[in-house]
C-alpha cells in the first residue's frame, strides 16, 4: 500500500541551527501538507503547498520556515535557525485531490533542539 | 473551546467494553474526520463524515455528527487491547482546506 515516508525519525540539534525535514509523498498526490505536534498537545496546521507553491500557511509557520518541492518526488520543510520551541513531532501528509478527505500523514519527524 | 475539542480527555476500559468519545467544533465544516495515533506514531485515518451525513459505520466503529449542535460522536464497539490510542477529530471548513485537529482523547483498553 502507497505511503507517505519521512525522513529523519528523529532529529537533534543546537538551538540556531538549520533543520531540513524530508517527506516523500504518495505519487499521485498533488496536496502537500506539514504538521506539527508539540509533546503531548494538539495537532497543529503549519502550511498546505499545491503546484509548486504555498497556498495556505498558519501563523506559526514565520520567515523561519520554508517549504520546497525541489524535484519530483521530495518535500522538504526547512527550518533556518531553531529555536527551543521547535522541538515537536513534525508529521507531513499529502492528499490526492481537494475534495478527497483522507489525508494519509507519515510516521513523522521527532525533532530535538537542545 | 477550540474548533474541534474532545470529551472525555481520557478514557479508560475493559476489553469487550464500548468506548464512546465526542467531539465539538465552534465553526461550520465541511467533512469532520477522525485519527487515530499510537503513542510516538503517525496519525492513520479512521472514517469521514460529511456535513450532509448524520451517521457512518466503518467495522466496529460509528460516527455520528450533529450539525445543528456542532458534535460528534466516535463509538469503537466490543474494544480490544490493540485499540489502545488517542483518538482525534479534525475538520475542515471547505474541502481542500487544511485540517484543524482536536485534543484527543486517550483511550486505554486493558485486557
Amino acid at each position: 500500500e502507497p505511503e507517505v515516508t519521512q525522513t529523519p525519525s528523529h532529529q537533534v540539534t543546537q538551538m540556531g541551527q538549520e533543520v531540513i525535514l524530508r517527506c516523500v509523498p504518495i505519487s499521485n498526490h498533488l496536496y502537500f501538507y506539514w504538521y506539527r505536534q508539540i509533546l503531548g498537545q494538539k495537532v497543529e496546521f503549519l502550511v498546505s503547498f499545491y503546484n509548486n507553491e504555498i497556498s495556505e500557511k498558519s501563523e506559526i509557520f514565520d520567515d523561519q520556515f520554508s517549504v520546497e518541492r525541489p524535484d519530483g518526488s521530495n518535500f522538504t520543510l526547512k527550518i533556518r535557525s531553531t529555536k527551543l520551541e521547535d522541538s515537536a513531532m513534525y508529521f507531513c501528509a499529502s492528499i490526492a485531490e481537494q475534495g478527497a478527505g483522507e489525508l494519509f500523514f507519515g510516521e513523522g519527524s521527532r525533532l530535538t533542539v537542545l | 473551546s477550540q474548533q474541534g475539542e474532545e470529551d472525555p480527555q481520557a478514557l479508560s476500559i475493559q476489553e469487550g467494553e464500548n468506548a464512546t468519545m465526542n467531539c465539538s467544533y465552534k465553526t461550520s465544516i465541511n467533512n469532520l474526520q477522525w485519527y487515530r495515533q499510537n503513542s510516538g506514531r503517525g496519525l492513520v485515518h479512521l472514517i469521514l463524515i460529511r456535513s450532509n451525513e448524520r451517521e457512518k459505520h466503518s467495522g466496529r466503529l460509528r460516527v455520528t455528527l450533529d450539525t445543528s449542535k456542532k458534535s460528534s460522536s466516535l463509538l469503537i464497539t466490543a474494544s480490544r487491547a490493540a485499540d489502545t490510542a488517542s483518538y482525534f477529530c479534525a475538520t475542515d471548513r471547505a474541502a481542500g482546506n487544511k485540517l484543524t485537529f482536536g485534543g484527543g482523547t486517550r483511550v486505554l483498553v486493558k485486557p
